[in-house]
Order: structure tokens, then C-alpha cells, then sequence
């Protein structure tokens, strides 16, 4: 079946610019998360989506940053005033969820490579 | 990535074993992950180990788990060309994954 898809592929944009990526999970998967990866700092988690509950903000570093997921399904995740150092693949996984603590893989998207000038 | 350690590159002969390392620090990771990632592409899980499991198989890949010394590893039998990658191990804890570095494995002919 289809897997996680993510738009753009990639994104280019000038500093100071409002940007937005897409995610679309695996139909099913009620969890989504995202990760942002870049050479300084690796994977890093930046916020999980649950069904309705309220999100895990945790990880986002900024309030720059933003997401939501509408519907239970599409998730968009808005970076505002575009940094160079926002600069990085921004990864989107999905999970199956069955109320036993990760006992589904998250399984992820292409990401999308987003390069501030 | 900090909590989670992996060696940084590994060279391997095809045909032969890989072996990748991987420490971890929280005791309380309920599974243990191992993804692989290609130029260009996402992350393709490829195996996981739930953390009461020493050992799981499967085809090529066996995952072996201590879990007193918090270790984790990756053996891949008889490595191809194809296997050339980045691998990383992450701990699932509180719903996220924590990753390592990643380990970039180079099969040479």
C-alpha cells in the first residue's frame, strides 16, 4: 500500500520567508510525527500527533514553529520568518496505534529538504 | 541523538558480516530500533528488538540486545552492494524516537 508522503521534495526559499510542509501518513496510522534532520544536530523529534488528543509540542525549536493535523489524516508543519539554520531535511513518520506503548514501528516519509538562502 | 551512541563509519568487504554497534542509556526504551537510510530517501525500518528479547532473526539481519550494559547491534550476513547506507539505531521511549549519529557502512568490492 502507499506509504508516508511528504511535499514538496524539496523547497528553496529566501530567509525571512514563511514556508509550509505537507505530510500525508499511511490511511490507519492515527499517530504522526515529525522529525527535523540536519548535519549539526541528527534526527531530533519535534512534535507527535495523536487522534485528538492534544499534541507533544516538545520538540519544536522555536515558536516559529507550528503544526497541525486536520481530520486525523494531513498534517502541515509552518515554519515562520525563515531562518538559514532552519535549514534540514524535515522527516514525517507514521504509526499504527493499539494503546500499548510503541508497540507499532513508525515508518517514514522521503522528507522534504528545505534550504533557506 | 546524544543518549544513543553509534560508531561513525564501518567498511566492509561484500560477502562478508557487518557488524553495527549501538549504546543506548535509557533503561526504560520498551523497543529497540534499527532504521537504514539511502542517499536521498527517507528512513526504511528495518528491524526492531522489544527490550524483554535478547536476540531476534530475520532473513539476513540478526539484532542482538544486552540489556544490562545497554548494548544494541546489527549483524547483516553476507553484505551486498546494496546494503551501502547509513544505519541508524534509536530507543522509543515516551512516544518518540531518540536516534544515534548513524553509522555509514561502505561495501567494497
Amino acid at each position: 500500500g502507499a506509504g508516508v508522503s511528504q511535499s514538496p521534495s524539496n523547497k528553496v526559499t529566501e530567509k525571512g520567508k514563511d514556508v509550509e510542509l505537507r505530510c500525508d501518513p499511511i490511511s490507519g496510522h492515527t499517530a504522526l510525527y515529525w522529525y527535523r534532520q540536519s548535519l549539526g544536530q541528527g534526527l531530533e523529534f519535534l512534535i507527535y500527533f495523536q487522534g485528538n488528543s492534544a499534541p507533544d509540542k516538545s520538540g519544536l525549536p522555536s515558536d516559529r514553529f507550528s503544526a497541525e493535523r486536520t481530520g486525523g489524516s494531513v498534517s502541515t508543519l509552518t515554519i515562520q520568518r525563515t531562518q538559514q539554520e532552519d535549514s534540514a531535511v524535515y522527516l514525517c513518520a507514521s504509526s499504527q496505534w493499539t494503546g500499548g506503548e510503541g508497540n507499532q514501528p513508525q515508518h517514514f516519509g522521503d522528507g522534504t529538504r528545505l534550504s533557506i538562502l | 541523538g546524544e543518549d544513543v551512541e553509534q560508531s561513525l563509519f564501518l567498511s566492509v568487504r561484500e560477502g562478508d558480516s557487518s557488524v553495527i554497534n549501538c549504546t543506548y542509556t535509557d533503561s526504560s526504551s520498551t523497543y529497540l530500533y534499527w532504521y537504514k537510510q539511502e542517499p536521498g530517501a527517507g528512513l526504511q525500518l528495518l528491524t526492531y528488538i522489544f527490550s524483554n528479547m535478547d536476540m531476534k532473526q530475520d532473513q539476513r539481519l540478526t539484532v542482538l540486545l544486552n540489556k544490562k550494559d545497554k548494548h544494541l547491534s546489527l549483524r547483516i550476513a553476507d553484505t551486498q552492494t546494496g546494503d551501502s547506507a547509513i544505519y541508524f539505531c534509536a530507543e522509543y521511549n515516551d512516544y518518540k524516537l531518540s536516534f544515534g549519529a548513524g553509522t555509514t557502512v561502505t561495501v567494497r568490492a
